[in-house]
């Protein structure tokens, strides 16, 4: 079955410091892959998503991605984080659930910001 | 335009009571779907709705019944609630397509506490 590991349950970094959230999946066929963001209290926000094409993603608020076919990852990165960073992020793949495409989410990375 | 709205916001239960978390989004989305956020667990999918009058069940369907008599609104049923389902529940909606091509947008979320 199609899965999604983010091995890193909680991350802490400077502000100003560059970020690497992992990323790794489990997937027979090309896989369709997808960074989320939880703010606080909030819903989840696409931050961008990965289906073919280009390795490097580029997503909203400086991030990006990179999908590597043969690490099985799509790590997300930004060069220098912001305070307003701080939160929940999720990964996902694309899967067949049932006959029907689902997405199937990462257990999630919780990021904190140091002043 | 509210996107995809849910309430209540919170709520505590007593085991065996039964309650009604409501999902409503105004963008025409056809695509539905409820899902669980639990500590370490990422988000799972308890059931999902291609449109209105058709549901079907996603990965944690036990225990929940849904609904779509409208293309509008999306509830999720506890008929008897369990400890077990205490959780943080997301509502998302997309448009009818390819998952891979469309954004799935999330509600804030509605937090349930069973005692």
């Amino acid at each position: 079955a199609q899965s999604v590991t983010q091995p890193d349950i909680h991350i802490t970094v400077s502000e100003g410091a560059s970020l690497e959230l992992r990323c790794n999946y489990s997937y027979g066929a090309t896989p369709y892959l997808f960074w989320y963001v939880q703010s606080p209290g909030q819903g989840l926000q696409l931050l961008l998503k990965y289906f073919s094409g280009d390795t490097l993603v580029q997503g909203i608020k400086g991030f990006e991605a990179e999908f590597k076919r043969s690490q099985s990852s799509f790590n997300l990165r930004k060069p220098s984080v912001h305070w307003s960073d701080a939160a929940e992020y999720f990964c996902a793949v694309n899967s067949i659930i049932q006959g029907a495409q689902k997405l199937v989410f990462g257990q999630g990375t919780r990021l904190t910001i140091n002043p | 335009n509210a996107g995809v709205t849910q309430t209540p916001k919170f709520q505590v239960l007593k085991t065996g009571q039964s309650m009604t978390l409501q999902c409503a989004q105004d963008m025409n989305h056809e695509y539905m779907s409820w899902y669980r956020q639990d500590p370490g667990m990422g988000l799972r999918l308890i059931h999902y709705s291609v449109g209105a009058g058709i549901t079907d069940q996603g990965e944690v369907p036990n225990g929940y019944n849904v609904s779509r008599s409208t293309t509008e609104d999306f509830p999720l049923r506890l008929l008897s609630a369990a400890p077990s389902q205490t959780s943080v529940y997301f509502c998302a909606s997309r448009s009818r397509g390819v998952l891979v091509l469309e954004t799935q947008y999330f509600g804030p979320g509605t937090r349930l506490l069973v005692l």
